[in-house]
């Protein structure tokens, strides 16, 4: 069956550090593939999205993700952390074979370190 | 997203009683969505639309219904059947019901049981 997994419940950064957030999927073919952020209290907002094409995506807040086909990966980076970046991120892939459907990661909480 | 509204914010629900949670959009999208959230879990996909006068049960349908007679608004009702409504409920549409388009959400409305 098709998943998302993202290993990280939580993760603690300090400020100014670099982040990795892991976005693992299991899927048949290379699906499209999202991440989302989601202030507490709060919607969801779309970070960035890959089809196809360059496997490294650049998104909004200062956010990339890189697209690894051998290791079915989707990971989210940054540079460099802000205290305003502390939210849950979500990774969700959408399957070619359905015309709806998004499968959602369980989330991984970030936590910043002043 | 500003173009998503949803109401109210917080709502409560006494044993036996449906409720409804509103979900307008100005967007002109032509799919929408309910999901439910929980702690520590992704979102579950309650109902969608991919159009007016037609809808389909997600993966958590049971106790919940639905409606969309107008482009706009899509409500989802928690009926007394639900024994377990206390969630964060999100909508969300899209431009087209695709696995590709990117996903929009309103801001949620908390249900808690009295």
């Amino acid at each position: 069956a098709q998943s998302v997994t993202q290993p990280d419940i939580h993760i603690t950064v300090s400020e100014g550090a670099s982040l990795e957030l892991r976005c693992n999927y299991s899927y048949g073919a290379t699906p499209y593939l999202f991440w989302y952020v989601q202030s507490p209290g709060q919607g969801l907002q779309l970070l960035l999205k890959y089809f196809s094409g360059d496997t490294l995506v650049q998104g909004i807040k200062g956010f990339e993700a890189e697209f690894k086909r051998s290791q079915s990966s989707f990971n989210l980076r940054k540079p460099s952390v802000h205290w305003s970046d502390a939210a849950e991120y979500f990774c969700a892939v959408g399957l070619l074979d359905s015309n709806y459907q998004l499968i959602w990661g369980a989330g991984t909480k970030l936590i910043i370190k002043p | 997203d500003g173009g998503i509204t949803q109401s109210p914010k917080y709502l409560f629900r006494k044993e036996g009683q449906n409720v409804t949670l509103s979900c307008e959009q100005n967007l002109n999208h032509d799919a929408m969505y309910w999901y439910r959230q929980d702690p520590g879990q992704g979102l579950r996909l309650i109902y969608y639309s991919q159009i007016v006068n037609d809808f389909q049960k997600g993966d958590i349908a049971e106790g919940y219904s639905v409606s969309r007679e107008k482009k706009e608004s899509f409500p989802l009702t928690v009926t007394s059947a639900q024994k377990n409504p206390t969630a964060f409920y999100l909508c969300a549409t899209s431009s087209q019901g695709n696995s590709n388009q990117p996903q929009h959400f309103g801001d949620g409305t908390r249900l808690s049981i009295l």
